[in-house]
């Protein structure tokens, strides 16, 4: 079985600070695990993935994120919160289970202040 | 740079009457997959599609649905006989050779049953 948890449904932090959105994972395979923006009224854009390479995995826009095996965890972080990141953010895992499914987490919403 | 469409961007329909949702994946890629979002809520995994038959599809993906792949370049989701609580954005993604990469999205198609 596999599930995904994001721990915070709405993360609000000013422009400049650090950003850390938390995901927690369960999956009895090897997972692929991937983080995914979404805009306002848009589609879904990659921002990372883990599968199975280095633990410390960098994406665009300056986001990274570890994968923990001991923690079940992996978590998104930012050195420094930018207007433009304000959006919802969608932890996903995926694995073969026989199928190929993949299981996104309820999202956690990003808030900016000026 | 290649991208999956998806048409209609918006559908609206009549409870009862059947809809098909059509995706264009990229072109060189094997694995496709639908999902669904209503509004609000998380992204729901529905069906993946490999080498022209399913290879996973979740609870959601009862009768009412069936994909198909019916010339080598379209992906289509049909429901047919739709509920309202089939409204929700659907969106269709696919993978190059290896399931454990990134999906690419498309920018959605949303179903609206009166």
């Amino acid at each position: 079985a596999q599930s995904v948890t994001q721990l915070d449904s709405h993360v609000s932090v000013s422009e400049g600070t650090p950003v850390l959105l938390r995901c927690n994972y369960s999956s009895s395979y090897s997972p692929s695990l991937f983080w995914y923006v979404q805009h306002p009224n848009k589609g879904l854009q990659l921002l990372l993935k883990y599968t199975s390479a280095a633990t410390l995995v960098k994406g665009i826009n300056g986001f990274e994120a570890e994968f923990k095996k001991s923690e079940t965890s992996f978590h998104l972080t930012k050195p420094s919160a930018h207007m433009s990141d304000a959006a919802e953010y969608f932890c996903v895992v995926s694995a073969n289970t026989g199928g190929f499914k993949t299981i996104f987490g309820a999202g956690t919403r990003l808030f900016v202040k000026a | 740079e290649p991208e999956v469409t998806q048409t209609p961007s918006h559908q609206v329909t009549q409870m009862g009457q059947e809809v098909i949702l059509r995706c264009v994946p990229i072109s060189n890629h094997l694995y496709f997959y639908w999902y669904r979002q209503i509004l609000g809520q998380k992204v729901e995994f529905l069906v993946s599609f490999y080498n022209n038959e399913i290879s996973e599809k979740s609870e959601i993906f009862d009768d009412q649905f069936s994909v198909e792949r019916p010339d080598g370049s379209n992906f289509t989701l049909k429901i047919r006989s739709t509920k309202l609580e089939d409204s929700a954005m659907y969106f269709c993604a696919s993978i190059w050779t290896n399931p454990y990469n990134e999906q690419f999205f498309g920018p959605g198609t949303r179903l609206t049953v009166l």
